[in-house]
């Protein structure tokens, strides 16, 4: 199974402040037709998880655009480039290149 | 785009139980749906996807043998059986949309979730 690890497990910010989650695969997520299938999930305090970023870098509509996805093969980011009060939740990674699908184990968002 | 989680509760180990998910906003039979659960305090664990045309299905090993995913296009609705019920199965049930019907992974649209507590 393809692991997902994600760092850091806790992220306190300042409001107004970036903030920055990294999300490491143990094998390539490029997929045969060429596509990465890395997504990024948030889930706010009792709340259904919501899709933020598909494919890397793609933002989900009505995503706000302080949110932004970067890298490629084993190695992904989310940036939050001024954190707001609303942000606060777990940060989840997902690979969809390879079965099972797999999550990393998410990371918490607080405001200091 | 909705999607509304039902069926769950408490049931005892080496029980069963039944959960719905009616999805209405979108064409139903076009997206593969998928199953994706939360233990108490815990991360996201995906358990298994169904194709649009219901005829792929795949499971997680944790529950492979145990639970069978479906879906009736008719009744836009996806279902997920769950026999032999362990306390570890105990999690909240999300039921989750994808972007097309052989597509994986994307789940775009989640449902609010339904409880499954095993215990005796």
């Amino acid at each position: 199974d393809v692991v997902m690890t994600q760092s850091p497990l806790s992220l306190p910010v300042t409001l107004g402040q970036p903030a920055s989650i990294s999300c490491r695969s143990s094998q390539s997520l490029v997929f045969s037709d060429g596509n990465t299938y890395l997504n990024w999930f948030q889930q706010r305090p009792g709340q259904s998880p919501r899709r933020l970023i598909y494919k890397v870098s793609n933002r989900d509509s009505g995503v706000p655009d302080r949110f932004s996805g970067s890298g490629s093969g084993t190695d992904f980011t989310l940036k939050i480039r001024r954190v707001e009060a609303e942000d606060v939740g777990v940060y989840y990674c997902m690979q969809g290149t390879h079965w099972p699908l797999t999550f990393g184990g998410g990371t918490k968002v607080e405001i200091k | 785009v909705q999607l509304l989680g039902s069926g769950g509760g408490l049931v005892q180990p080496g029980g069963s139980l039944r959960l719905s998910c009616a999805a209405s906003g979108f064409t139903f039979s076009s997206c593969a749906m998928s199953w994706v659960r939360q233990a108490p305090g815990k991360g996201l664990e995906w358990v298994s996807s169904i194709s649009g045309s219901g005829g792929n299905t795949y499971y997680a090993e944790s529950v492979r043998g145990r639970f069978t995913i479906s879906r009736d296009n008719s009744k836009n609705t996806l279902y997920l059986q769950m026999n032999s019920l362990r306390a570890e199965d105990t999690a909240m049930y999300y039921c989750a949309k994808e972007s097309g019907s052989t597509s994986y992974g994307g789940m775009d649209v989640w449902g609010q979730g339904t409880s499954v507590t095993v215990s005796s």
